[in-house]
This record gives C-alpha cells, structure tokens and sequence, in this order.
C-alpha cells in the first residue's frame, strides 16, 4: 500500500510464519519489477525481479507474483525469520528504455520471535 | 570485492555552504543513479548519468549538481539553493540493458543540515 508523511504500511508476523507483502505499481506500462530489502540506515538490497513475460518467479525462500490485470506485485516470504525485519520496496521500469526505476514508498515487515 | 562506495557515511554541514557526496563503483557500469530518502517515503531520483560525460536530469533536480568524468566516479553536490537538502543519499550504479536490469546500491551518505 501507500504511505502518508512518516508512517510505512507495517507488516508484523511471528517467526516461522510466511510473510505476504504487497504493492500496487503506477505504470501499465511497466515491464520489469524488483523488490529491494532495505534495512534501517543502510542502502537498499535486491531479492528478486520479474520480468512483464511471468506470473511468477521464484528465489530462495522468496517468491515474488505479478498480476498485470490489476497492476499489483507481491512479495511472499516463507518461514521468516528475525533477519528478514527490514522495509521492502518494489520498483518498477515505467517500460522506457534509461533503466530508471520508479519506487514504491515502502512495507515495514517485523519479526517477532 | 566489487562493488559501490560513498563517503561519508555521515556529514554535517552549515546552512548556505556546499557539499560534495562521493559515489565510487567497480563494478563497471555505465549508468550511475543519486536519489534522495526522507523518512518514511521511497527514493526519488536526483539525477542519473548513463554513460560517461552525459547526464539527466530527475525528478527533483533543483539545487543539486553532478559530474561523470569517469565512469567509476559520480559525484553529487548539494548546493546553498536546496531548499531542505537534510536526507538520506544513495548512489546506484546498473548496466545499460533497455530498462531491464537492477541497480545496485551504496550504503549511503546521511546528510545533516545544521
């Protein structure tokens, strides 16, 4: 979802559990998507991308879902851990051709233990 | 190790002067990236060069300025015209690959206007 001023969206599950994180992207346009993990005062780190041409993508632990009919992307978790606390960003390519990326403002997930 | 640098990781710096943030990559990518983070919200891009000697404009531009001489090397600077230029700073770096491939990122410069 969005956020207004200085409150992310907050996603708080207990460990173990698996964690859906979703974002709704702008452009129709779009053809490429990724999903970032940034921890608190670092820069952003990739998890997973998935191109126009997929439903579907799997990584290691990480499954990321691309419904185009309704512009929506998520990001699925499984058995998340401590370490996974963080906030996760989805971008998109807008479909041009410079490589900018459009960002979404961010899901707060927290781990409890 | 491959990979980008900034530096600092934390500047403080007097109303009405200049500075300079310094992004450094390995990596060999031609395009570079600066975005601004605010609290709470996602990265807006400042400005992105995507080769050598050429460079464009982003979404919030005014009052910053940049440089790509070289291709490891884009340095940002936040000039006296920013208006609210205290951020969070991160520098990107990506190949060229028709809009398709990530961007990497810097750990970041916290920027503190005293």
């Amino acid at each position: 979802g969005e956020s207004v001023g200085l409150h992310l969206p907050t996603l708080s599950v207990q460990e173990g559990d698996n964690s859906i994180i979703n974002c709704a992207y702008s452009n129709s346009a779009s053809d490429y998507f990724i999903w970032y993990k940034q921890e608190s005062g670092k820069g952003p780190q990739f998890i997973i991308d998935i191109r126009s041409n997929m439903d579907k993508r799997q990584g290691q632990r990480v499954t990321v879902l691309l419904n185009k009919t309704v512009k929506h992307l998520s990001l699925q978790i499984a058995a998340t851990q401590p370490g996974d606390s963080a906030v996760y960003f989805c971008a998109e390519n807008g479909g041009g051709a410079t490589n900018k990326l459009i960002f979404g403002t961010g899901t707060l997930l927290a781990v409890q233990p | 190790d491959g990979g980008i640098t900034q530096s600092p990781k934390y500047l403080f710096r007097k109303e009405g002067q200049n500075v300079t943030l310094s992004c450094e990559q390995n990596l060999n990518h031609d395009a570079m990236y600066w975005y601004r983070q605010d609290p709470g919200q996602g990265l807006r891009l400042i400005y992105y060069s995507q080769i050598v000697n050429d460079f464009q404009k982003g979404d919030i531009a005014e009052g910053y300025s940049v440089s790509r001489e070289k291709k490891e090397s884009f340095p940002l600077t936040v000039t006296s015209a920013q208006k609210n230029p205290t951020a969070f700073y991160l520098c990107a770096s990506s190949n060229r690959g028709g809009g398709k491939v990530e961007q990497f990122f810097g750990p970041g410069t916290r920027l503190t206007v005293l």
